[in-house]
Parts: structure tokens; sequence; C-alpha cells
């Protein structure tokens, strides 16, 4: 079974463009959830879609959005792009959104702002 | 927002040596897990432990639960250049879903 994808891999960007990441789930997993990874922040937790529903939010502004699609493919998008935002974001897939499943990372897309 | 405090951050160690990582947090854990992340890929899932005083072995790893559930370690005996990696330990919050709080990380590098 195919793991987690993530495209793109690695995006530049310069301040002020926003930009679209993409999160393809493991087949048959329903639950998404989307991280930030940093240096000095470590992994932070954005969001989290269940079947095209938003259940969970994280403490970021409202320029990081996301959504879910009826095949449980997930996007998230980040406007007005910030030096700050350069990251390496992380998607995750489980089968439910009950908490006790494993949740199976994708590889990141390690996006740079310059 | 349970906090996960990791130590230490940074350890450098020769193959063949043992060490431990440690998990801590002031509140009980329902439950933790602890992850290794490898550059260029995602975080996966080393083990889950929820009962207080829990023991589990992966080979040459060995995951504590303490028996508060406020802390957690994780020792790797015989090291090799494998291990090699950065090592988490997350918990899942209070609201139901797949949220999960991570700790700062552990970045193990194991010299051959």
């Amino acid at each position: 079974k195919a793991g987690v994808t993530q495209t793109p891999r690695y995006l530049i960007k310069t301040r002020g463009q926003q930009v679209t990441l993409s999160c393809s789930p493991i087949s048959g997993h329903r639950s998404v959830s989307w991280y930030q990874q940093t240096p000095g922040q470590g992994l932070q937790f954005l969001f989290e879609y269940f079947s095209e529903t938003q259940r969970n939010k994280g403490n970021f502004p409202g320029r990081f959005s996301g959504r879910q699609f009826s095949n449980s493919r997930s996007e998230m998008n980040v406007s007005t792009l910030e030096l700050g935002d350069s990251a390496l974001y992380l998607c995750a897939s489980s089968v439910d959104a009950t908490g006790v499943d494993t949740q199976y990372f994708g590889p990141g897309t390690r996006l740079t702002v310059l | 927002t349970q906090l996960l405090e990791q130590s230490p951050q940074f350890l450098s160690i020769q193959e063949g040596e043992n060490l431990t990582v440690y998990c801590n947090s002031s509140s009980v854990f329902s439950s933790l897990q602890w992850y290794r992340q490898e550059p260029g890929e995602g975080p996966v899932l080393l083990v889950t432990v929820v009962t207080g005083g829990e023991v589990k072995k992966l080979k040459r790893l060995t995951f504590q639960f303490g028996d508060a559930r406020k802390d957690s370690s994780l020792h790797i005996t015989a090291a090799q250049p494998g291990d090699t990696g950065l090592y988490l330990c997350a918990t899942r919050g209070e609201t139901s879903g797949s949220r999960l709080t991570f700790g700062e990380g552990t970045q193990l590098t194991v010299n051959p």
C-alpha cells in the first residue's frame, strides 16, 4: 500500500505570495492532519480534517487554511507569506479521527520564503 | 495544551554506546508515543505506551512509561549509526481527533 504523498516536495516563494500544498493520504484513510515543523518551534499542529470537515484547529493565524476533498485528499493554503512561514509542512493520515489510530506521516513539503 | 519537555536536546555518541532520552510533562499523559524522524522524511511511529509502569521493547530500544504517567524514557542499547535521527515524544490532546502535541525532540547522532 502506498504511503502518504505530499506535493511539491520543495517550494520557494517570496514574501506576500500565497502557496498551496497537497497531501494524498493512504488509501482508505479518512483523517488528514497538517503540522508545521521549524527548528525553533518544533512540530506544531495546524489543523485536522475528517470527511471534508475541519475537526481541530491549532493556534495559527487565519492566513493558514485547508480543505479536504471527497476522496480524502487535502490541501493547505498559506496566503500573504511571511519569512517566518519557512518550514517543513507535514501531513499525516489515519483511518479515522477517533484518536486511537496510528498516524502515518508523509515526507513533507519544504517551504522557503525569501 | 499539554507541554512536553524532552532532554537532552542534542546527543552525539560513538557506536556501541548506550543512551537514554527523556520526555516529561507536568500533566498526566493519557498515552504517549515515540517517533523517529530521519532527514527528508516524516516522523515514523516507534511505540505507543498507555499504562503507567509499562515497558515495551523494540529490538535494542526499550521504552518506559512512568508509574504516574507524567514521564517516559527511551533507552537504546549498543547504538548503531542507523539509529541516528530526531527522536520525538508526542501525546494526544484531550479533544477528540488525531491532534498530537510533540516535544521539541532529541537529535541523536551515532558516530561509527
